[in-house]
């Protein structure tokens, strides 16, 4: 089945850190791939997705590129703010099954000033 | 506002009774998705309809889980005989492509 592994928080940078997440997936066929954010207190957010390989998803000064050969979409900003405090969520659509979303366990992300 | 609406947000209730939880979804959204989260994991998928079907249950959603989807619109996800292990955040989602939108979540806790 469908699967997606993230690195495990918390992650804590001071404001203007580069801030990278791994996340690796299984899947079969040709899955979408997404980053959703959760802000305190907040609901899950879609922050940037890639629909099929190279495709670089991109929002709000974050980046993913979705890479078949490597089963990665590794999260990236080059310069974090403090507002950027979240837990950041990978996950992926498969072809099948109604485009349910499979998630990652999250990674905790604290950006002190 | 025209986001996914959960109600309640909160519930707090004791081991062994019904809970019943309503999800109003984005309108002229065909699919509609139930999701649990619990602290500190990614959420985790339970079930989902297409208009009023239910085409799709977890292994997860044991038989004292229900959900309903009667006129394609709203969705209500009922708990029954609750137990403390059910204590968890309910997230509600719906979609017309790939791109879920979600709801802020009805948080339960069993005492």
């Amino acid at each position: 089945g469908n699967s997606v592994t993230q690195m495990e928080g918390p992650v804590t940078l001071s404001e203007e850190a580069f801030l990278t997440i791994n996340c690796t997936y299984t899947a079969t066929g040709y899955p979408s791939l997404f980053w959703y954010v959760q802000y305190p207190g907040e609901g899950l957010q879609l922050l940037l997705k890639a629909t099929k390989a190279d495709d670089k998803g991109s929002n709000k000064g974050f980046e993913a590129t979705y890479r078949k050969e490597t089963t990665s979409f590794h999260l990236e900003k080059g310069s974090v703010q403090v507002s950027d405090s979240a837990v950041y969520f990978c996950a992926l659509s498969g072809e099948a099954a109604g485009n349910k979303l499979t998630f990652g366990g999250g990674t905790r992300v604290l950006v002190k000033p | 506002d025209t986001g996914v609406s959960q109600d309640p947000r909160h519930k707090i209730t004791k081991r062994g009774q019904n809970v019943t939880f309503r999800c109003d979804p984005i309108s002229e959204h065909n699919r509609l998705y139930w999701y649990r989260q619990t602290l500190g994991q990614g959420p985790e998928f339970l079930t989902y309809f297409q208009n009023e079907a239910q085409l799709e249950k977890s292994r997860l959603l044991s038989d004292r889980f229900s959900a309903e989807r009667p006129k394609g619109s709203f969705s209500t996800l009922e708990i029954q005989r609750t137990e403390q292990g059910d204590s968890a955040m309910y997230l509600c989602a719906s979609s017309l492509s790939r791109e879920l939108f979600f709801g802020e979540g009805s948080r339960l806790t069993v005492l």
